[in-house]
């Protein structure tokens, strides 16, 4: 069981605005950066959203991050086929000394 | 521009040790605010993480895993090998090895900014 906990689904149609959940404590969220993953079926996981709601160079801004006490959320607006993937969130956990990760939303864009 | 790619076997016996190793180019382990990975993720689950070094030789490892985990750096060679021990038909995962962005020793600010392809191991007798 993850230590970080995300809807293990979600849906959209495309141009659909959709928001994926990442819910953790005050030993990781709560006192640390939170950062997104985006995972293609039979891909690396690749760096979406980086300290909360900053964006790597290369992704679009139809996705952003934010964070709010012990959980955050990604969005994406403007729902494409292209972004049906696996989305991780991640934290550091001063508990454990290094980074969780939630377990996972699987997104489809139907 | 940043690479990481990870080798090793694909297949070990239980009970045996996996040794891994991740070559890297881009960058420098000596260079102050990097730092190098590894997660891994069974089949059709989430992500886990395992070990991380830092450009100081700092190092953490997973509680859960700590007593089987080993990391290890070559900046000369540009490499850092995991060795884990005792392996067992649940450690059959894709093992990835990710670079590591941040800030000093502020090692609760770093995050994985460009992983490697990730290797299949297989435990199976």
């Amino acid at each position: 069981q993850s230590v970080l906990t995300q809807p293990p689904s979600a849906s959209g149609t495309p141009g659909q605005r959709v928001t994926i959940s990442c819910s953790g404590s005050s030993s990781n969220i709560g006192s640390n950066y939170v950062h997104w993953y985006q995972q293609l079926s039979g891909t690396a996981p690749k760096l979406l959203i980086y300290r909360n709601n900053q964006r790597p160079s290369g992704v679009p801004d139809r996705f952003s991050g934010s964070k709010s006490g012990t959980s955050a959320s990604l969005a994406i607006s403007g729902l494409r086929s292209e972004d049906e993937a696996n989305y991780y969130c991640a934290a550091w956990d001063d508990s454990l000394g290094g980074p969780v990760f939630g377990g996972g939303t699987k997104l489809t864009v139907l | 521009q940043i690479t990481l790619k990870e080798s090793g076997p694909t297949l070990v016996k239980p009970t045996q040790t996996l040794t891994l190793t991740c070559t890297f180019s881009g960058f420098s382990l000596s260079t102050s605010g990097v730092g190098v990975g590894w997660i891994r993720q069974p089949p059709g689950k989430a992500l886990e993480w395992l070990a991380l070094i830092y450009w100081d030789d700092n190092k953490r490892y997973s509680p859960s895993l700590k007593s089987r985990l080993t990391i290890t750096k070559d900046t000369s060679k540009n490499q850092v090998v995991l060795t884990m021990t005792n392996m067992d038909p649940v450690d059959t995962a894709t093992y990835y090895c990710a670079h590591l962005y941040g800030s000093g020793t502020y090692y609760y600010y770093y995050y994985m900014d460009v992983w490697g392809k990730g290797t299949t191991v297989t435990v199976s007798s």
